[in-house]
């Protein structure tokens, strides 16, 4: 079945470090390609998305593109900011359109 | 405007009680969600509705259940929970079939079951 792998973390950097938070996916057919993040206390908020090969999501300084010759979707940002500390999940949806699946999350923590 | 709302924002009952929990959405989406969130994980899927109509129950135990009024709203009944079911429990909505589109989520209310 579809299945979203996350990297590990817990991710500690330093305030205007680079950011790299690694995701794979297996899937079927072609699915859409989501990046979540959660900040402490709060829900999960939509930060970027991208639903076909080499389309490339953008947010709030945050990118990743839709690989699909490595079946990645890498998220990426060139200098975090304290305020960026939060749980960060990749979601995949199936493209038949019938579920939607998340991997384990990361952790970041950015310290000034 | 992509804003679902949950009430309450934190919950505590014990193991008798009857609660509820609600959610809504007024973005005319027509798929809406009920997820658990246990510390450090990602949410686990209980119950989707499409068109106002269960669509997927997760094998979820009957002392939840679900209901949906209408389009725009989403209920959680509890009734006789255990301690593990301590959790945030988050609604999402998305404009239709469950992995055609991005979900927006709420909040989450804050369930302790004691």
């Amino acid at each position: 079945g579809d299945s979203v792998t996350q990297m590990e973390g817990p991710v500690t950097l330093s305030e205007e470090a680079f950011l790299t938070i690694n995701c794979t996916y297996t899937a079927t057919g072609y699915p859409s390609l989501f990046w979540y993040v959660q900040y402490p206390g709060e829900g999960l908020q939509l930060l970027l998305k991208a639903t076909k090969a080499d389309d490339k999501g953008s947010n709030k300084g945050f990118e990743a593109t839709y690989r699909k010759e490595t079946t990645s979707f890498h998220l990426e940002k060139g200098s975090v900011q304290v305020s960026d500390s939060a749980v960060y999940f990749c979601a995949l949806s199936d493209s038949a359109g019938n579920q939607f699946y998340f991997g384990t999350g990361t952790s970041l923590t950015v310290i000034p | 405007d992509t804003e679902v709302t949950q009430t309450p924002k934190h919950l505590v009952m014990g193991m008798t009680n009857k609660k509820s929990l609600k959610c809504e959405q007024h973005m005319g989406h027509r798929a809406m969600y009920w997820y658990k969130q246990k510390a450090k994980k990602p949410p686990e899927l209980m119950f989707v509705y499409s068109y106002e109509k269960l669509s997927i129950n997760e094998s979820v135990p009957s002392r939840f259940s679900p209901e949906c009024p209408n389009s725009s709203l989403l209920n959680l009944h509890l009734h006789a929970l255990q301690p593990e079911d301590s959790a945030l429990y988050l609604c999402a909505s998305s404009q239709d079939r469950p992995g055609l589109y991005e979900q927006y989520f709420g909040p989450g209310t804050r369930l302790t079951v004691t």
